[in-house]
């Protein structure tokens, strides 16, 4: 267990809708990344927040947004969805002092 | 460009068995951190060992274990007395240690079974 949680679950939507994923980070994490896996790939980097801004971003699209709270809680949100969009997203908070990010159990979105 | 290269994309091991992943990765950064992940089936990805780059000293973690190579950027992950449970996908990656933007690279992953 590391603390960090992602909902929901699995989610289905079609193409050209617009979705939101949510994440708790670990207590005392104030910086979580999110990750896109793609079946059978390691994870690509979609973007950071750190302290409610967004401070790094991978070669993503703008319609992948993000946003964090107060409480370091955060959601990724994704507009007009492509069929690649279909993916698991992996949301993980960052521990400064150790350089070590921990991850949730992932949202698997699946984009008919 | 940052990248991470794992070569083997499956390994199978017989239970009790020693077994190494390789990994090479490629940075022109000096101040870095290394790790390996695990994925099960479960999806949940789990942190199995972390190096710090300015450490010669390689990382050990109970049945796990690093050979750590800066010169050669090689960061290979021994797994000792495999078990049952040490079956799935395990991904090498790094990050650079920098105010902003830390973003961990990932290998493809090698997914290792271990049989009874």
């Amino acid at each position: 267990e590391t603390g960090v949680t992602q909902s929901p679950t699995h989610l289905i939507k079609t193409r050209g809708q617009q979705v939101t994923l949510r994440c708790s980070s670990q207590s005392g994490h104030n910086t979580v990344s999110w990750y896109q896996q793609a079946l059978g790939q390691g994870p690509q980097f979609i973007f950071q927040y750190y302290r409610e801004e967004e401070n790094g971003r991978g070669n993503f699209p703008p319609r992948f947004s993000g946003l964090q709270f107060p409480n370091y809680s955060s959601e990724l949100n994704v507009n007009a969805l492509e069929l690649d969009d279909s993916a698991l997203y992996l949301c993980a908070s960052r521990d400064t002092l150790s350089e070590t990010q921990y991850f949730g159990p992932g949202t698997r979105l699946l984009v008919l | 460009a940052q990248t991470v290269t794992q070569s083997q994309p499956e390994m199978s091991v017989q239970e009790a068995e020693t077994v190494t992943l390789s990994c090479t990765y490629d940075t022109s950064e000096s101040n870095y951190y290394l790790f390996w992940y695990k994925q099960p089936p479960s999806r949940q990805m789990i942190l199995v060992i972390r190096q710090e780059a300015y450490k010669q000293q390689n990382a050990t973690e109970n049945r796990f274990s690093v050979n750590f190579q800066k010169a050669a950027k090689s960061f290979s992950l021994k797994i000792s007395d495999s078990q049952l449970g040490d079956t799935a996908m395990y991904f090498c990656a790094f990050i650079i240690s920098n105010f902003g933007n830390e973003k961990l690279t990932f290998g493809t992953g090698t997914r290792l079974t271990i049989i009874p």
